[in-house]
C-alpha cells in the first residue's frame, strides 16, 4: 500500500514571495503519478500540477515547479511570486496506474499568503 | 475538457431521509467514478469506487447500506445516502477518470447537512 505524507499542516508566506510545500510518499511500484491539488475556500479541487515518475525534468506550471527525488521519494511543491489567491489547501497525491486508479492523498497543508 | 458536475450543491435534510446526490462528467465518458468524503480541514477519504454497469467497490469501514452507489451510465453516477443521520452531514466530493489518462477529474462537492 502506499503512504503520502505532509507533515506541515500550516504555513504563511509573505505575498510575492517563495514557499515550499514538502511531501514525502513511500511506494513499491516503479512507474506511478504524483500530484498536487489546491483546495481553495470554494472547495473545488484544483490540479496544479502533475509529475509521472519516469520523467526524470521535474515538472513546472508557471509560478509553479516541483522538484521530484525518485530516490529520496520527495516530491515537493514550489510557490513562486506567492498571490493571495494561493491561499488555500493543498494536497499532494499519488496514483499507481492502471483500471480503477485510485488516487490516494497526503493530509494535506493550510497556506496563508499575507499581503 | 473533462469537466464535472455535481448536484446538488448543498442539501439540508431531517434526519431519517435519504438523499441523492449525482455526479456527471459532462464533456467525456467516464469510465471510472469515485466518490470521497471530506470533514473541515481534512484530506479526502475515499468511500468508493464505481465502473459503468458494475456494482461499486467499497472502502472498508464504508456501511455499503447507507451509502448506496448507481453508476448506470458513462456520464453519470450517484450517491444516495438512506436514512441520514447528523453524523453524516459532511462534504461530499465525486471524481471521474477516463481509460488510459491516469488522471482524476473532479466536481465541486456537495455540502449535506441532516438536522
Amino acid at each position: 500500500a502506499q503512504t503520502v505524507t505532509q507533515s506541515q499542516p500550516e504555513m504563511s508566506v509573505q505575498e510575492a514571495e517563495t514557499v515550499t510545500l514538502s511531501c514525502t510518499y513511500d511506494t513499491s511500484e516503479s512507474n506511478y503519478y504524483l500530484f498536487w491539488y489546491k483546495q481553495p475556500p470554494s472547495r473545488q479541487m484544483i490540479l496544479v500540477i502533475r509529475q509521472e515518475a519516469y520523467k526524470q525534468q521535474n515538472a513546472t506550471e508557471n509560478r509553479f515547479s516541483v522538484n521530484f527525488q525518485k530516490a529520496a521519494k520527495s516530491f515537493s511543491l514550489k510557490i513562486s511570486d506567492s498571490q493571495l489567491g494561493d491561499t488555500a489547501m493543498y494536497f499532494c497525491a499519488f496514483m499507481a496506474p492502471g483500471a480503477n486508479s485510485k488516487l490516494t492523498f497526503g493530509k494535506g497543508i493550510t497556506l496563508s499568503v499575507r499581503p | 475538457g473533462a469537466v464535472v458536475s455535481q448536484h446538488p450543491s448543498r442539501v439540508i435534510c431531517k434526519s431519517g431521509t435519504s438523499v441523492k446526490i449525482e455526479c456527471r462528467s459532462l464533456d467525456f465518458q467516464a469510465t471510472t467514478m469515485f466518490w470521497y468524503r471530506q470533514f473541515p480541514k481534512q484530506s479526502l477519504m475515499l468511500m468508493a469506487t464505481s465502473n459503468e454497469g458494475s456494482k461499486a467497490t467499497y472502502e472498508q469501514g464504508v456501511e455499503k447500506d447507507k451509502f448506496l452507489i448507481n453508476h448506470a451510465s458513462l456520464t453519470l453516477s450517484t450517491l444516495t445516502v438512506t436514512s441520514a443521520h447528523p453524523e453524516d452531514s459532511s462534504f461530499y466530493i465525486c471524481s471521474a477518470s477516463r481509460l488510459s489518462y491516469n488522471e482524476q477529474f473532479f466536481g465541486p462537492g456537495t455540502r449535506l447537512t441532516v438536522l
